[in-house]
Parts: C-alpha cells; structure tokens; sequence
C-alpha cells in the first residue's frame, strides 16, 4: 500500500524566502507526481504534475523535481509572497490508478 | 475553459437524512473522483467513475454510492447521515481512459461543505 509523508507539516516564514517542501512516498512504481495547493476551506488547485518518466516541472517560481528511485519529490518556491501561504499537497499515483495524498504542509509567509 | 463544477456550496442536514451532491467535469473529462476531508484530517478517496461505470471505492460504508451520467456529471449519495460525515467533499477530474488516464492530471471542484447536525 502507498504511502505519502510530507515534511514538514508547517513552515512559517519570512517575505522573500526561497522554501523547500519535501514528500516521500514508498512505492516507486508511480505513474506520475502531482503538487496542489489548497487554501483554507477551498478546492485544490493544481501546481504542477510530473509525470514518471520526468525529472523536474517549472511554473513561474514553482520547480518540481521527482526521483523515483529514492521515492521523493520536492518543491521548491522561489521568493515566497504572503500569497503562497496555503497548504500544499502532494499526490501519487500508482498502480491502482487512484492518487494518494500526503497529508500537506501548511505554509505561511509573513510580510 | 469552465473548471470543475460543484453544487450545492453548503448543505446542512441532520443526522439520518439522506444528502444528494453533484459534481460536473471539465468539458472532455470522462473520470469522476470524489474524495472526503474531514477537519483536521487528509483527503480520503471516495469514489472512482469513468465512463458512467464505478472503477473503484475506497473504505466507507456502502451508505456511501453514487453515479456517472451520460454526460460524464456525477452525483455522491450518502445515506443515514451520522455526525461524523461532517466534511468538505471534492470531486475531481481527469481525461479520458478506462486507466483513469494514467498520466493524466486531475483538477479539483470548489467543494461542498456538509453539515450533519
């Protein structure tokens, strides 16, 4: 059974950081990686999706990268803005076709 | 490009009715999930449809069903509301494929609140 681990579960920052967010997952037969941000009792809003045979995914301050072998992704977010604080999530699927969530990071940037 | 639709926004019932969700895919999108997010805790999968058939469901009670239409909308039932059911339901979609469209992204609905009192 897949298992999604995000770390850490909550960052508070100051304006201007560059940030890591960090998810590990146990089962490297994936199809692919997907990175959503979720505000306060909202919808999820997708980032970025990496697909397996991928490395990395860029948006604007957004990189993903995604190492199979070793079960990871991270996301890194270039000069946080207060309008990067939210929960982020990651989600993996796998050979049973249904995505499985890490339980997210809750981000806050303070101006 | 209209997103993923969902209504109602808020639904308060109490404990024992019956409660009717709707979720309506991005236009071409043939996969339904629907998933549930209790306060304080992560998303938990639901329900899977693709191409008006159940593919898959995740570990909730048979109170939980649902269906796919035609013209790929969905519809979460759940039945004998108890207290616990108190959560935000999204529904995702995603592109074609009896696979759930491996590679394909998925893009989340607004949700709907629902209140058990």
């Amino acid at each position: 059974k897949q298992e999604v681990t995000q770390i850490p579960a909550a960052l508070s920052v100051p304006e201007g950081e560059n940030l890591v967010l960090n998810c590990s997952f146990t089962d490297s037969a994936i199809y692919n990686l997907q990175w959503f941000r979720q505000d306060p009792g909202k919808g999820l809003t997708s980032l970025l999706l990496i697909q397996s045979s991928q490395r990395e995914q860029t948006s604007g301050r957004l990189n993903a990268s995604l190492d199979k072998s070793s079960g990871r992704s991270t996301l890194y977010i270039a000069a946080s803005q207060p309008g990067d604080s939210a929960t982020y999530l990651c989600a993996v699927k796998g050979g049973s076709y249904i995505p499985t969530f890490g339980r997210g990071t809750s981000l806050i940037v303070h101006p | 490009e209209a997103g993923v639709t969902q209504s109602p926004t808020h639904l308060i019932k109490t404990r024992g009715q019956q409660a009717t969700l709707r979720c309506s895919p991005i236009s071409g999108h043939t996969s339904v999930y629907w998933y549930q997010q209790a306060l304080g805790l992560g998303l938990q999968f639901l329900l899977w449809y693709d191409e008006g058939e159940e593919r898959n469901r995740g570990n909730f009670p048979p109170r939980f069903s649902g269906r796919q239409f035609p013209n790929y909308s969905s519809e979460l039932n759940v039945n004998a509301l108890e207290l616990e059911d108190s959560a935000l339901y999204l529904c995702a979609s995603s592109g074609p494929g009896t696979s759930g469209g491996t590679g394909n992204e998925q893009f989340f609905g607004p949700g709907t609140r629902l209140t058990v009192l």
